[in-house]
């Protein structure tokens, strides 16, 4: 069964370094997107990507994120300058359709952790 | 209100009971609904889609109320497997297909 992967599993990082999350999507799938969950918090929007740009990005995604798809297998998640309260496990989804009725598949996930 | 609402629980609840969890959300012009369900730190992964009045699928029914805009998840028949967080979940009806989720209730089925 086709699934959505990330690596790492965990990342360690400290406060004001750039991080670069990866990503691939199921193949044929053309919608991707990022969500990102605090310990013990409930899952939150970061970014919904499609035709190589942004279709709808969240509060949270300041100046300091960005997303790229730089080939055709890849999605990633940069953080410019990390923070303390970017600690969070970041979720990679991907869909094959737009459109409310439309599943959204997750990956494993990325535990970010800030020192 | 909060856009889309659930009680964390716990529901502590033995094997083989019938338990019902219910989300309230705010947008009246959503028309389609999830439920997710998420071990603990694993990610969200989906369990059932709600568009019309209700979906029943083995032990699980999912059911709509769009007059009181809550939905709610029955399972049967509770196993120890299913223990977990389950999320009420509520996607955007503009092409970002962002999904918003609810806190989650927590199940834990014991012997």
């Amino acid at each position: 069964e086709p699934e959505v992967t990330q690596t790492p599993s965990h990342q360690v990082t400290q406060m004001g370094q750039e991080v670069i999350l990866r990503c691939v999507p199921i193949s044929n799938h053309l919608y991707f997107y990022w969500y990102r969950q605090i310990l013990g918090q409930k899952v939150e929007f970061l970014v919904s990507f499609y035709n190589n740009e942004i279709s709808e990005k969240s509060e949270i995604f300041d100046d300091q994120f960005s997303v790229e798809r730089p080939d055709g297998s890849n999605f990633t998640l940069k953080i410019r300058s990390t923070k303390l309260e970017d600690s969070a496990m970041y979720f990679c989804a991907s869909s094959s359709l737009a459109g409310a009725l439309n599943e959204q598949f997750f990956g494993p996930g990325t535990r970010l952790t800030v020192l | 209100r909060k856009e889309v609402e659930q009680d964390p629980g716990p529901f502590n609840v033995p094997e083989g009971a019938t338990v019902a969890f219910n989300c309230t959300y705010s947008n009246s012009a959503s028309q389609s609904f999830f439920w997710y369900r998420q071990d603990c730190r694993k990610e969200p992964k989906l369990l059932m889609s709600v568009y019309s009045s209700g979906n029943e699928d083995g032990r699980f029914t999912a059911q709509l109320n769009r007059a009181s805009q809550y939905i709610s998840l029955l399972i049967r028949d509770s196993k120890l497997s299913d223990s977990a967080t389950y999320l009420c979940v509520v996607p955007t009806q503009r092409g970002g297909n962002k999904l918003t989720f609810g806190t989650g209730t927590q199940l834990k089925v014991e012997l």
